[in-house]
């Protein structure tokens, strides 16, 4: 089915362990993004790549690296794993043509503990 | 600054009433809006979006919304709700150049039977 594949779907990680989140799409979308999602406090953007080649920070960055691998492929690094990075993480994928942004599709997430 | 605001945090209705759920922006001209739904457990899932022309959209699931100018709203509606639309509402806008959405809050929406 067409759309966006994260993994894996839960981790347990200690603090100071490292991880990579992956993430792919098939719909040939040249945006990504990751999310990071909190109680009480929405989505949150911690880095995109608006096209192949590009990566940019979002609203919270520190302690996370990226990589866009291809046009498909959008990981997510976690260097040094700490308590406060405990969060649901979303991968998403959109079209930008032009001006403005046509919706994302979203992945179905990575629950991530740390103690 | 260039913002979402859903103003309601929780709401509950009763199963077959119903239902608004309030998105407001803050910009200088009309953006592109959407609306996500989360099930517990789940990934956000795209209901419905307004680009341009009719102000009145219709999405998934039942649900529609409508695009105020004047009020800077883009509030859903769904006449009867059903006790499996109890979940999270997102309320999203791109509003700048470039590609990222500026999502809500998030209302919950809690059925009660």
């Amino acid at each position: 089915n067409a759309g966006v594949t994260q993994t894996p779907k839960f981790q347990v990680l200690k603090t100071g362990q490292s991880m990579t989140l992956q993430c792919a799409q098939d719909m040939n979308h040249n945006s990504m993004y990751w999310y990071r999602q909190d109680p009480g406090m929405g989505l949150r953007l911690i880095y995109y790549s608006a096209s192949e080649g590009t990566t940019d920070k979002g609203e919270v960055p520190n302690g996370y690296n990226v990589s866009r691998l291809n046009k498909r492929e959008f990981s997510l690094r976690l260097e040094s794993a700490a308590p406060s990075q405990t969060s649901v993480y979303f991968c998403a994928s959109s079209v930008r043509t032009g001006d403005f942004n046509y919706g994302y599709t979203f992945g179905s997430g990575t629950r991530l503990t740390v103690v | 600054a260039q913002s979402v605001t859903q103003p309601d945090i929780h709401i509950t209705v009763s199963e077959g009433a119903s239902l608004e759920l309030r998105c407001n922006y803050s910009y200088g001209a009309t953006p592109y809006l959407f609306w996500y739904v989360q099930s517990p457990g789940q990934g956000l899932q795209l209901l419905l979006k307004y680009f341009s022309g009719d102000t009145l959209v219709q999405g998934i699931k039942g649900f529609e919304a409508e695009f105020k100018r004047s009020q800077s709203s883009f509030n859903l509606r769904k006449p009867s709700v059903h006790w499996s639309d109890a979940a999270e509402y997102f309320c999203a806008a791109n509003m700048e150049y470039g590609n990222k959405l500026v999502f809500g809050a998030g209302t919950i929406l809690r059925v009660k039977s």
